[in-house]
C-alpha cells in the first residue's frame, strides 16, 4: 500500500540550532501539506503546496520556518533557529489535488524535541 | 470563521460495546466536508470516514459510521463493537469544498477496556 514517507522519525536538537525534516508524498499526489501538532492538541496547518507552488503558508512562522518543494515531489521543512516552543510532532500529508473529496494520507511524522 | 469542537477529552468503552464521539462544527460556507481521523500512540493519522455536506445519507465504513445532523452542525463518530485496537486519539476535521485548509478539533482519547 502506498504511503507518505517522513524522516527522521525522531529528532532532538538544542535551541538555536537548525533542523530539517523531509517528506516524500505518495506518487502522483500533487498536493502536499505540513502540519504541526503540539502535544494534546489537534494538527495545525503550516504550509500547503500544489505541485511546487505554495498555496497557503499563512500559519508558517516565516522568521524561522521555511518550506520548499522544488520539483513538485518531495519536500523539506526547515527551522532555524529552533526554539523550545517548537517541540511538537511534524506531520506531512498528501492528496491527489486540493479539494479532493476524502481524507489525506499522512506520514508517521517527525517528533521534534528542542532542549 | 471555521471551528471544530470536541468536548470529550477522554472516553471509556467496554470491549464489544458501541461508543459515540461527539463533534460540532461551525462554518458559514454551504459546501464542506467532514472527516474523522484516528491517531494511535505511534503518531500517524489514519483517515477513517468522510461526509459531504450535501450527502443525503450518513457515511459508513465498516464499524465506523458518521451521525451527521446538519441543522445542529454535528458530526458524531459511532464505533460499533469496540476492539482493544480502537484505543487511540480521534480527531474530527472539516474542509470547505474547494478550499485549501482542513482544520482539526482538539481530539478525544478513547480507551477500550477488556
Amino acid at each position: 500500500e502506498a504511503e507518505v514517507a517522513q524522516s527522521p522519525r525522531y529528532k532532538i536538537t538544542e535551541k538555536s540550532q537548525a533542523v530539517a525534516f523531509w517528506c516524500d508524498p505518495i506518487s502522483g499526489h500533487a498536493t502536499l501539506y505540513w502540519y504541526r501538532q503540539i502535544l494534546g492538541q489537534g494538527p495545525e496547518l503550516l504550509v500547503q503546496f500544489q505541485d511546487e507552488s505554495v498555496v497557503d503558508d499563512s500559519q508558517l512562522p516565516k522568521d524561522r520556518f521555511s518550506a520548499e518543494r522544488l520539483k513538485g515531489v518531495d519536500s523539506t521543512l526547515k527551522i532555524q533557529p529552533a526554539e523550545l516552543g517548537d517541540s511538537a510532532m511534524y506531520l506531512c500529508a498528501s492528496s491527489l489535488a486540493t479539494g479532493t473529496v476524502g481524507g489525506y494520507t499522512f506520514g508517521s511524522g517527525t517528533r521534534l524535541t528542542v532542549v | 470563521a471555521q471551528k471544530i469542537t470536541q468536548t470529550q477529552p477522554g472516553m471509556f468503552v467496554q470491549e464489544k460495546e458501541a461508543v459515540t464521539l461527539d463533534c460540532t462544527y461551525d462554518t458559514s460556507d454551504p459546501s464542506y466536508g467532514l472527516f474523522w481521523y484516528k491517531q494511535p500512540s505511534s503518531g500517524e493519522m489514519i483517515f477513517l470516514i468522510y461526509q459531504g455536506s450535501y450527502d443525503q445519507q450518513n457515511a459508513t465504513e465498516g464499524r465506523y459510521s458518521l451521525n451527521f445532523q446538519k441543522a445542529r452542525k454535528s458530526a458524531n463518530l459511532v464505533i460499533s463493537a469496540s476492539q482493544l485496537g480502537d484505543s487511540a486519539m480521534y480527531f474530527c476535521a472539516m474542509r470547505n469544498t474547494g478550499g485549501f485548509k482542513t482544520i482539526f478539533g482538539a481530539g478525544t482519547r478513547l480507551f477500550v477496556k477488556a
